[in-house]
């Protein structure tokens, strides 16, 4: 399953709205009616950071700022109100079927 | 909160073998899914490997199958990833990761760097 991001960069101003886009190639929704579709969160130095699995259930202690939606092929990552702290390259990934696939990134910066 | 500790990595030749490792701690680790995600140089992160809890059921990108094997060791708590017939292409920072479920990567170590250079 290929996994495309878009855009690959964008500068959002402070407290404004960021929002990215992840689409697969093929669907991701299972019979449960569960989407198989992580976000993470990369800054240099550190590990990824899991944000958001299931496409939009948030991990523990994630602010809320942050929230994943959409089903099926088409998902969003939203940062509601950038903060200085966010800026970072956002990654989707498919667990829906081997193999594994990352999206090829989104970088975030302040505008 | 989970603890991975990668380990492991440095400089090999093209052609050479290096087998990293990811000491856990702090979490019951035979209950876990464990994987092997990297990151080349100004790259995007690549999933590698995924292994099950009990060791048999093992998944490979289709880049390192045949080449690279993932393995376990419950009683003592690690990680393996034994890598011959290196190439530059596989030069990159690894990282192990933990699940519950298969494809499940939530925690992630700081990594091990991987250089293939002659």
């Amino acid at each position: 399953i290929v996994m495309t991001q878009s855009p690959d960069s964008l500068a959002v101003s402070l407290g404004e709205r960021a929002t990215i886009s992840c689409k697969s190639s093929q669907t991701l929704l299972t019979s449960s009616n569960e989407n198989y579709l992580g976000w993470y969160q990369h800054k240099p130095g550190q590990p990824p950071k899991l944000l958001i699995w299931m496409a939009s259930t948030r991990v523990s202690g994630v602010p809320e700022r942050f929230s994943g939606s959409g089903s099926g092929t088409d998902f969003t990552l939203t940062i509601s109100s950038l903060q200085a702290e966010d800026v970072a390259v956002y990654y989707c990934r498919q667990y829906y079927s081997d193999p594994i696939t990352f999206g090829q990134g989104t970088r975030v910066e302040i505008k | 909160e989970m603890q991975l500790v990668e380990s492991g990595g440095g400089l090999v030749q093209p052609g050479g073998s290096l087998r990293l490792s990811c000491a856990v701690s702090r979490f019951t680790f035979s209950t876990y899914w464990m994987s092997w995600v990297r990151q080349a140089p100004g790259k995007g992160l690549e999933w590698v490997a995924i292994l099950r809890q009990d060791g048999v059921e093992e998944y490979y990108e289709d880049s390192v199958r045949g080449r690279f094997t993932i393995s376990r060791d419950n009683a003592n708590n690690s990680l393996h990833l034994q890598m011959n017939s290196l190439t530059t292409e596989d030069a990159a920072v690894y990282y192990c990761g933990s699940g519950s479920g298969w494809g499940d990567i939530v925690y992630l170590g700081q990594g091990t760097l991987v250089t293939v250079s002659s």
